[in-house]
């Protein structure tokens, strides 16, 4: 089956870049995505990458697609202290229902 | 503005004693889902629905029900709650035009004592 992996938690200083790491299973996914959860919120959608592409970026955001490992990043500039959050890759499962398969998410802290 | 409406956003319960979580919808998506949200687990699907009158088992859909009888509602019910399903829940939806999006309701956090 599917599986998505995150690490939990990432801490970081404000100004530094942030770099939250995912890898994932379904060769097949036509779309990769990066949710935001903020504290006490439902998900948001941050960005997404579709499987033919290498690099997306989004102004502070750089996503990164490494197809051959299944590995997709996630690059925030520039992190602010409004950064700090939980995020959530997450693939389509192409093999029916179009399901959402999401990783555990990372708990991005960022330090003054 | 598009919104996703779940209610209760919070719920304590004893076992045993039924509920419904309800979810509505404006955007006249086709697709509705149920997702649990748990520390190291991350979001896992309970039910799924393509359409009215349509639904299916997500990885995780023991000790709930749903149903899809209008399009803009999908609720979840649970029959006989335990402690085992004291969770954060989420009501999403999906545009299944382009990028397959997700929109996220805010969530209904559960305690069942």
């Amino acid at each position: 089956g599917e599986d998505v992996e995150q690490s939990l938690f990432l801490s970081v200083r404000e100004g530094d870049s942030s770099v939250i790491n995912c890898t994932y299973t379904d060769s097949s996914s036509t779309y990769l995505y990066w949710y935001k959860q903020e504290p006490g919120a439902g998900l948001q959608l941050l960005t997404y990458i579709f499987s033919n592409m290498d690099m997306k970026q989004d102004q502070r955001l750089t996503v990164l697609l490494n197809k051959k490992d299944k590995h997709l990043s996630l690059r925030i500039a520039d992190t602010q202290t409004g950064d700090s959050a939980i995020y959530f890759c997450a693939e389509i499962f192409t093999g029916g229902g179009n399901k959402l398969t999401f990783g555990t998410g990372t708990q991005l802290k960022v330090e003054l | 503005e598009a919104q996703v409406t779940q209610n209760p956003r919070y719920l304590i319960t004893v076992t045993g004693k039924k509920l419904t979580v309800t979810c509505s919808q404006n955007m006249n998506h086709e697709y509705m889902s149920w997702y649990r949200q748990d520390p190291g687990l991350g979001l896992r699907q309970i039910y799924y629905s393509m359409n009215v009158e349509v639904t299916d088992k997500g990885d995780v859909p023991e000790g709930y029900k749903v149903s899809r009888k209008e399009k803009r509602n999908f609720p979840l019910i649970l029959e006989s709650p335990s402690p085992n399903q004291t969770s954060l829940y989420f009501c999403a939806t999906l545009d299944r035009a382009g990028a397959n999006v997700l929109t996220f309701g805010a969530g209904s956090r559960l305690t069942v004592l």
